[in-house]
């Protein structure tokens, strides 16, 4: 089945720095990307979705210069959280458009717990 | 009104117990639905995947679809302590790749 490898699965940053995030998928080409958002005990808030080649779309209220997503091959799409700060501190999946059949299905990666100190 | 609600639980049930999720949501447009299960710290995992209205079953789990309601359902039966974990509902339309997710319900197996 899809397999979708996302690295790290936690990470400790210092506030100000910068946090990359991967998401690849392993046995797939990943065409459509999505990242989320999750905070303890709520869902999954979509926070863009990007194309291979292509710029991000980002959901209302994101804001694009402080995640960077970059999606610049098939494979491998990115997540840049620049100058965190401890509101930041979330958990962070991606997930990827894969075929179900004659339809499309969602993989989703393991998560990055992030904590911003 | 939010597009998907969830009761979010906790749902505590003894071994071999039936457990039955829900969700509704307000939005037509919506014609594939999921379930997803997530384990503590983990990314979600797909359950059942189901297009418009009806059943499908996938050995002990069962997705019901009810358009017409807005409702739709997930059964486990023979429920066991390894089916712990957040059950995630989410749904889209036809030609909208983007999911639309339920809070989750967090559900406890006791042995």
């Amino acid at each position: 089945g899809a397999v979708v490898s996302q690295h790290p699965s936690r990470v400790i940053c210092k506030s100000g720095t910068s946090v990359k995030i991967e998401c690849r998928s392993l046995d797939f080409q990943a065409t459509t990307m999505f990242w989320y958002r999750q905070f303890p005990k709520q869902s999954l808030m979509l926070m863009a979705t990007s194309n291979e080649g292509s710029k991000a779309t980002y959901e209302q209220g994101v804001e694009k210069d402080k995640f960077l997503i970059n999606h610049a091959s098939l494979t491998l799409s990115t997540l840049t959280v620049t100058s965190a700060h401890p509101e930041d501190s979330s958990f962070y999946i991606c997930s990827a458009k894969t075929a179900v059949g004659s339809n499309y299905g969602y993989t989703f990666g393991s998560g990055t717990r992030l904590t911003v100190v | 009104q939010k597009e998907v609600e969830q009761d979010p639980g906790p749902l505590s049930v003894p071994e071999g117990a039936i457990v039955s999720l829900n969700c509704t949501y307000s939005n037509s447009a919506f014609q594939y639905f999921m379930w997803y299960r997530q384990y503590s710290r983990k990314g979600p995992e797909l359950l059942m995947y189901t297009y418009s209205s009806g059943n499908k079953e996938d050995g002990r789990f069962t997705a019901q679809v009810d358009k017409s309601s807005k409702y739709i359902s997930l059964f486990i039966r023979d429920s066991q302590p390894s089916d712990s974990a957040t059950y995630l509902c989410a749904m889209r339309g036809g030609s909208n790749y983007k999911l639309t997710f339920g809070k989750g319900t967090l559900l406890t197996v006791n042995p």
